[in-house]
């Protein structure tokens, strides 16, 4: 299986931060690549698919990019509706795995 | 658009056999990935399996023992069935729809539905 490590695992920011979060897999997975976000009691919610096509009704603020093992997820000028966990997942191959997650806090 | 809906028991006994389904609404069981994940605090996201509309599958090789999906376009529903479960098979399990290919993602998910495994 292709391992999916993200860091940090928690993240601490202020309305208005620019926000990075980073998703690398153990082996390339060339830009097969989808970020999800997730509220407490709610089902993860795509944003971003092959590593930086945005979903069509996703802010413009979140953007990802990177390809082969790297790949980071950027917010930029955080809002309060974006204080949630983030999650990769790869689709190289099956299984379909996911990153540990990033939990997005206030600050 | 198109909506999904996890029912079934919310309490199994270990060794007994979790048995879920998933509604979909909205539009039909046609050309997509029909895709079971679960969600615990141990494990995170796991990925289960998927069925296509004709009733092929592929498992995750962890699960592949004691799974099966299976799909009745008819109802609009596809299920799954978990034999022997164990406490590590407590779990919220999610049902989602995976558009396949270069643009592959898992959307819409059902709400989930939480399964605990305990005598």
């Amino acid at each position: 299986d292709i391992q999916m490590t993200q860091s940090p695992s928690t993240l601490s920011a202020s309305i208005g931060d620019r926000v990075t979060i980073t998703c690398r897999a153990s082996q390339s997975i060339s830009s097969w690549l989808a970020w999800y976000q997730q509220k407490p009691g709610k089902a993860p919610k795509v944003l971003i698919y092959k590593a930086s096509s945005l979903k069509g009704g996703v802010s413009s603020r979140f953007s990802g990019s990177g390809s082969g093992t790297e790949f980071t997820l950027t917010i930029r000028s955080l809002q309060p509706d974006d204080f949630a966990t983030y999650y990769c997942q790869q689709y190289k191959t099956y299984p379909l795995t996911f990153g540990g997650g990033t939990k997005v806090e206030i600050k | 658009q198109v909506q999904l809906q996890e029912s079934g028991p919310g309490l199994v006994k270990p060794s007994e056999t979790l048995s879920l389904t998933c509604t979909v609404s909205g539009g039909f069981i046609s050309s997509y990935y029909w895709t079971w994940i679960r969600q615990s605090p141990g494990k995170g996201l796991e990925w289960i399996g998927y069925i296509y509309y004709s009733g092929s599958t592929n498992y995750n090789p962890s699960l592949k023992s004691r799974v099966t999906i299976s799909v009745d376009t008819s109802k609009n529903q596809f299920s799954l069935k978990l034999t022997s479960v164990t406490a590590a098979d407590t779990a919220i399990y999610y049902c989602a729809r995976e558009e396949y290919g270069d643009y592959s993602h898992l959307d819409p998910w059902g709400q989930g539905t939480l399964v605990t495994v305990s005598s």
